[in-house]
């Protein structure tokens, strides 16, 4: 059962423009949130987090908020980099346990 | 950022062998580890969680005899693949938490290929 989605496996965009990737959860008890960017054959790299107890958190450019009434939180690029080609995953945890529920991932591509 | 490392990054086998992959935590210690498991266009699936010290504890359908771990220091955890089978073809990967839960990084992860 996956607790955690992410309903677009891929997304395109031009340099310079924003890249918004969406994921979406069911479990209420999940109070912490990350997203990882993975490039093929490597494990994932934390890129920013974001607590319940916040809507948004900003690091560089990388932007997450999170509506908790709807079970849903995005990450925001700007702008987007050819660098930023990856796969990002959403992921999901509790404060009962450490481990992490991951959605699919969405494959990023931003082109030239 | 901390360093987590697997070893070995590449494995191919013969259906029936054992296979064992290695995860350290080069410059912390940790406590509990993670090994995942990915299939292709899938997600990153829990198969079970490390404890130092202790017995691991398995995800649902995770068979424990087949995927034996090890947590036998602070700085590493081992995954035994038993005999193994072709659909036991995957990339694995391991996670080490240093302090709190959201600091946990990731190794490379380990290509395996049964044949």
């Amino acid at each position: 059962d996956q607790q955690v989605k992410q309903n677009s496996p891929s997304l395109s965009v031009q340099e310079g423009r924003i890249s918004i990737l969406n994921c979406d959860y069911t479990n209420s008890m999940f109070d912490y949130f990350l997203w990882y960017k993975k490039y093929p054959a490597e494990g994932p790299t934390f890129l920013i987090s974001i607590s319940s107890i916040k809507d948004k958190n900003e690091d560089g450019r990388f932007t997450v908020f999170l509506n908790k009434s709807a079970k849903h939180l995005s990450l925001h690029i700007v702008p987007s980099q050819p660098g930023d080609s990856a796969v990002y995953f959403c992921a999901a945890t509790s404060n009962s346990g450490y481990a992490l529920n991951f959605g699919k991932g969405t494959s990023l591509l931003v082109t030239p | 950022g901390a360093v987590v490392s697997q070893h070995p990054s590449r494995v191919i086998c013969k259906s029936g062998t054992s296979v064992k992959i290695e995860c350290r935590s080069l410059d912390f210690q940790a406590t509990t580890m993670f090994w995942y498991r990915q299939f292709p266009k899938k997600s990153l699936m829990l198969m079970a969680t490390s404890n130092e010290g202790s017995k691991a504890t398995y995800e649902q359908g995770v068979e424990k005899d087949k995927f034996l771990i090890n947590h036998a220091s602070l700085t590493l955890s081992t995954l035994t693949v038993t005999s193994a089978h072709p659909e036991d073809s995957s990339f694995y990967i391991c996670s080490a938490i240093r302090d709190s839960y959201n600091e946990q990084f990731f190794g490379p992860g380990t290509r395996l290929t049964v044949l």
